[in-house]
């Protein structure tokens, strides 16, 4: 069974500042998928960053990085030098094993305040 | 390349009904999953269908149903609507082989009366 824990629904940055997202999983599942997905007012999830379980190395996209924490079944996203462009609901994600299915926290509102 | 695209975006429907949602797939994307999003929540996975055959289904009633065409294309079938299946449905398609890369469309909003 896998469940995706969001604790934080509501957080705001200021322009150009950081912010970092929290998020929690369970797993039974020996090789497992993280992903941060950002979905604006358009609906369409759009895919943040992806983290392969197996890898040590926290992934990176631009402003956008992870802190994984394997022992501690934790995946932040921190978002440094926000833009307007960044404010969404972000949800946290995981799959494993061979049905690819994802599931999903319950999400994170993000406001950037210019 | 394209990519996933979802008809229609809205739909009304009286409780009772049965509604028929349509998704293509990704160029190239030999798997696609359909999700429940209720309003204010995060997706829930329906079911996954690979190769035309239903591979994973979530916690949902056999009145969810699905269809995947040679051409990878989907379908959602819910029969007997009913108030709670108002949400978004989203459709996420991905190349098997290639290990959990998920293309996602923007979704039908469903709205049951």
């Amino acid at each position: 069974a896998q469940t995706v824990t969001q604790s934080q629904p509501e957080m705001s940055v200021q322009e150009a500042e950081t912010v970092t997202l929290s998020c929690t999983y369970d797993t039974s599942e020996s090789d497992y998928y993280l992903f941060w997905y950002k979905q604006p007012p358009s609906r369409q999830m759009i895919l943040v960053i992806r983290q392969e379980a197996y890898k040590q190395q926290n992934a990176t996209e631009n402003r956008f990085s992870v802190n994984f924490q394997k022992a501690a079944k934790s995946f932040s996203l921190k978002i440094s030098d926000s833009q307007l462009g960044d404010a969404a609901m972000y949800f946290c994600a995981n799959s494993g094993g061979s049905n690819y299915k994802l599931t999903f926290g319950k999400g994170t509102l993000l406001t950037v305040n210019p | 390349e394209t990519g996933v695209t979802q008809s229609p975006t809205h739909l009304i429907k009286t409780r009772g009904q049965q509604v028929t949602l349509r998704c293509s797939s990704q160029s190239g994307h030999n798997t696609v999953s359909w999700y429940q999003q209720a309003l204010g929540q995060g997706p829930q996975f329906i079911f996954q269908y690979y190769r035309e055959e239903e591979n994973g289904r979530g916690n949902f009633p056999p009145r969810f149903s699905g269809l995947q065409f040679p051409n990878y294309s989907s379908e959602l079938n819910v029969n007997a609507l009913e108030l709670d299946d108002s949400a978004l449905y989203l459709c996420a398609s991905s190349l098997a082989v290639q290990g959990h890369r998920y293309t996602f469309g923007s979704g039908t909003r469903l709205t049951v009366v």
